[in-house]
């Protein structure tokens, strides 16, 4: 089945380990994103990648980093977690970066900083 | 400030009664609007869009959502809801090319 999967499923993590979220879409969308979800807040965008070998900050990009060498895998690296980093995060896919591009989510994974 | 709010933190309906979730917006020039729903433990699934054209768009499950630009509201409805309507409902508005905006969501609760 297409779509997209994300590793760990949830994982607890000391505070000032370094941490890589995995992110692989069958898709071959070129558009790329990884958000956190806390509540209250929705979702916000950490950052994003239009096609492989480019990305971008969203809006809360510190402590975090990206790669995408491939249309497929887009993992998100914490270098030193922190306690504020403690949450849901999604990755998702687009087929293209343009307005009208609905957005195709990840089962998420639920991170906790300690 | 580009910005979309969901004004309500619950909605409870019963079943078979019509169901709206609100959503406004504000962005400068022309909004794309979207709505998702997320089920408990799962990742946000597309229920449908507003790019440009009629006002009214139909999307997944029964659902559609009315754009109202004079009012900048985006509000999703259903003339009969379902208890597997119960979920999570999040209004999103795209207005540059990789800032997706979400709301703060919206829980929908059908009782039977």
């Amino acid at each position: 089945i297409a779509g997209i999967t994300q590793a760990p499923t949830s994982q607890i993590l000391a505070a000032g380990r370094r941490m890589t979220l995995r992110c692989t879409q069958d898709m071959r969308h070129n558009a790329m994103y990884w958000y956190r979800q806390d509540l209250g807040l929705g979702l916000r965008l950490i950052h994003y990648s239009n096609t492989a070998g480019t990305t971008g900050k969203g809006e809360v990009p510190d402590g975090y980093s990206v790669s995408r060498a491939n249309t497929d895998d887009f993992p998100l690296t914490l270098a030193s977690a922190v306690p504020s980093q403690t949450s849901v995060y999604f990755c998702a896919s687009s087929a293209g970066a343009g307005f009208y591009n609905e957005q195709f989510f990840g089962p998420g994974t639920r991170l906790t900083v300690l | 400030a580009q910005s979309v709010a969901q004004p309500e933190d619950q909605v409870n309906v019963a079943e078979g009664n019509p169901l709206t979730v609100k959503c406004t917006y504000s962005v400068s020039g022309n909004p794309y609007l979207f709505w998702y729903v997320q089920y408990p433990n799962r990742g946000l699934q597309f229920l449908l869009k507003y790019i440009t054209g009629d006002n009214l768009v139909k999307g997944s499950y029964g659902f559609e959502a009315e754009f109202n630009k004079s009012q900048t509201s985006f509000h999703l409805k259903k003339p009969s809801a379902l208890v597997s309507d119960s979920a999570l409902y999040f209004c999103a508005v795209r207005f540059l090319t990789n800032d997706m905006r979400f709301g703060a969501g919206t829980r929908l609760t059908v009782k039977p």
